[in-house]
């Protein structure tokens, strides 16, 4: 089945720039979602269909997808930033969702 | 407002049985497409099952034959029964609403039951 991979984890100074990439075989070719889960909480949807925001999530979180590589970058990072990401797509063959293993995005 | 809450999660010998309840409030569990979502210790997020509108559901493999996904319009309600629990089921489990056609996704979770299976 479809495999999508994620560094396991990546460290950000505040203020700064973290891009978070989910590699897989023409996943530019695919539709690509991101979630974000915080210690204790639930999942949140922050960027679906490549690169649009449900509403209430900040503009600082954008998406891209082109190629073998899917990105979410989130700009001016904060504190309350920190958490898992994780990159999902659709498998349409078998009718389930494929998520990445996870980057557990942290701030210094 | 899209609410979900989870219940039914406990310690479980291995062996053993468990339903899960997803009760809905805000929408209608049986106009939408509905997935079990798990999440276990120091592992990422896995998915389990899916019901659709029309009824039909499919399932992750390590859980096929042994877990069941089912709804209750008027309790507006998802369920998921655990039979022949093991030890790797051990996980938080999640209840998402989904959306889109083409691009299928979660746009709401519950805050998840904990299910540990363990002697």
């Amino acid at each position: 089945s479809y495999v999508l991979t994620q560094p396991p984890s990546m460290s950000v100074a505040p203020g700064q720039t973290a891009r978070i990439t989910c590699a897989g075989n023409n996943v530019g070719g695919r539709t690509v979602h991101w979630y974000q889960q915080k210690p204790g909480q639930a999942p949140v949807l922050v960027v679906y269909d490549d690169s649009d925001r449900p509403s209430g999530i900040p503009e600082r979180f954008s998406g891209s997808n082109s190629g073998n590589t899917a990105t979410l970058t989130v700009t001016r990072v904060e504190a309350g930033d920190e958490g898992e990401y994780y990159c999902q797509v659709w498998e349409n063959s078998w009718d389930h969702p494929v998520f990445g293993g996870g980057t557990k995005l942290t701030v210094l | 407002e899209v609410q979900m809450v989870e219940s039914g999660g406990r310690l479980v010998q291995p062996g053993g049985s468990l339903r899960l309840s997803c009760a809905a409030s805000g929408f209608t569990v049986s106009s939408n497409f509905m997935s079990w979502v798990r999440k276990a210790p120091g592992k990422g997020l896995e998915w389990v099952s899916v019901i659709y509108s029309d009824g039909s559901t499919y399932y992750a493999d390590s859980v096929k034959d042994r877990f069941t996904v089912s709804r209750d319009h008027a309790e507006n309600t998802l369920y998921l029964q655990m039979n022949s629990l093991r030890g790797e089921d051990t996980a938080m489990y999640y209840c998402a609403r989904g959306t889109g056609v083409s691009s299928s996704r979660y746009d709401s979770w519950g805050q998840g039951t904990l299910v540990t299976v363990s002697s």
